[in-house]
């Protein structure tokens, strides 16, 4: 029930493209879904965060999709860069805690 | 402003020793969190503090394990009796309140031979 499943695990576009990556949960006290990008060597950096009181948000080239009755939720990223490349990852939690259970990763490469 | 930072960057350790890892939060966030990332896995929850105490400690994987924040801002955590098994990358986290967007620092990685 702690469990963040993400997929796929990795995805290959081209540069213009609009990869979507998706994660599905199962733990209702969940509040609090976040997306980090990663790049090697690198921790993760925040890229986008919803709360459960809206299906949609967006910033920038990044859009989250939240459908809590199915308790999953996806990245979508408009007009892909090959700076883009780098690995995603979802990531939910009760947001009175802020412990963070992580999903398996996305390594996305974009091509030129 | 300054990031969330961690000191070393690189750590090698012989099996048996004991290690201390150290993390620099953003200043004034409250709230501090390590988390362990193994390769090719996402971060994956050790403990928590809010302030100077450990609200919860429930990822650590054992007794050998412990984590210390004394003044509500530095935190350090400690690995005794290292294993080749804790060889990942440590990570710190902190934010401004508990529960808020949490900000990573760039990670130490552990390697234990």
């Amino acid at each position: 029930q702690q469990q963040v499943k993400q997929s796929p695990q990795s995805l290959i576009v081209q540069k213009g493209g609009i990869p979507i990556i998706n994660c599905a949960y199962e733990n209702t006290a969940f509040d609090y879904f976040p997306w980090y990008q990663q790049f090697p060597g690198k921790g993760p950096a925040l890229l986008i965060a919803i709360r459960p009181d809206v299906s949609e948000k967006k910033e920038g080239r990044f859009t989250i999709s939240f459908n809590k009755s199915a308790k999953q939720f996806s990245l979508h990223i408009m007009d892909s860069q090959p700076g883009d490349s780098a690995t995603y990852f979802c990531a939910a939690s009760p947001s009175n805690t802020g412990k963070l259970i992580f999903g398996q990763g996305t390594t996305l490469q974009v091509k030129p | 402003g300054a990031g969330v930072s961690q000191t070393p960057s690189n750590k090698v350790t012989e099996k048996g020793k004991y290690v201390e890892l150290r993390c620099d939060p953003i200043s004034g966030h409250t709230a501090l969190y390590w988390y362990r990332q193994s390769l090719g896995q996402g971060p994956e929850f050790l403990i928590y503090f809010q302030g100077t105490g450990a609200a919860d400690d429930s990822g650590l994987p054992n007794d050998r394990f412990f984590a210390v924040r004394p003044e509500g801002s530095v935190s350090t955590l400690k690995i005794q009796r290292t294993e080749r098994g804790d060889s990942a990358v440590y990570l710190c986290a902190s934010s401004l309140v508990l529960g808020g967007e949490q900000y990573f620092g760039p990670g130490t990685r552990l390697t234990v031979t």
